[in-house]
């Protein structure tokens, strides 16, 4: 089963709308992470935002925040007044502990365009 | 400045051959990974290493290996190259909350 899922595989939004990325998890473990990094048509991996299982608070980052449920295993991105360079494929990410450490795991990945 | 690189950056090889791909991190962390991206996959993790020696296989560990003699380098060694390891490689090392990535290597397997 997989463990990160994004089930939007592309997104359009309007330069200087908000818009949200889906990303739901599945774990069993009580301490874990939830990530999310950017790769623009470069390829590069870029680093946008991090929220604990015991933060209470959610996350921001500038433009980014994480909008963390829980209760429903839901880590959305966030992303307020879209621009160009926004566009970019966004992977959600999970970090849970297994006998060694940490193991990462990715979801498959959306594909977001910013429309001018 | 320190950083992750990653050599070479482009690869093709025949079938059968073995490959080795680096990775170099100067910032002296301890944790460091090897994934490989494919459409419709995401990324998804081949080894890792928590530190000198230690090497753990991750979910596509399969006809792959890595070994870490220092803390800077993880190589990692594709032993009989397939035309199903065809992809793009990305290396990465964590401190704290944050993994750092390398620019990738694409390789194509004839």
């Amino acid at each position: 089963a997989q463990k990160i899922t994004q089930t939007q595989p592309g997104m359009f939004v309007q330069e200087k709308e908000a818009v949200t990325l889906d990303c739901t998890y599945d774990t069993s473990d009580q301490s874990y992470g939830l990530f999310w990094y950017k790769q623009p048509s470069s390829g590069e991996m870029i680093f946008l935002i991090y929220q604990g299982s015991y933060d209470e608070q959610n996350a921001t980052e500038g433009r980014y925040s994480l909008n963390f449920q829980k209760a429903r295993k839901s880590a959305n991105l966030v992303i307020s007044a879209s621009q160009l360079g926004d566009s970019a494929m966004y992977f959600c990410a999970m970090r849970e502990w297994d006998n060694y450490g940490q193991n990462f795991v990715f979801g498959p990945g959306t594909r977001l365009s910013v429309l001018p | 400045d320190a950083e992750i690189t990653q050599s070479p950056r482009h690869k093709i090889t025949e079938t059968g051959r073995q490959v080795t791909l680096a990775c170099h991190q100067t910032w002296n962390h301890n944790n460091m990974f090897w994934y490989r991206q494919d459409l419709g996959h995401g990324l998804r993790l081949i080894h890792y290493s928590y530190g000198v020696q230690d090497t753990n296989k991750g979910e596509v560990s399969d006809g792959y290996s890595v070994s870490r003699s220092n803390t800077e380098d993880l190589p990692l060694t594709l032993e009989s190259a397939a035309s199903s390891q065809t992809s793009v490689y990305f290396c990465a090392s964590k401190s704290g909350d944050e993994q750092y990535f390398g620019p990738g290597t694409r390789l194509t397997v004839t």
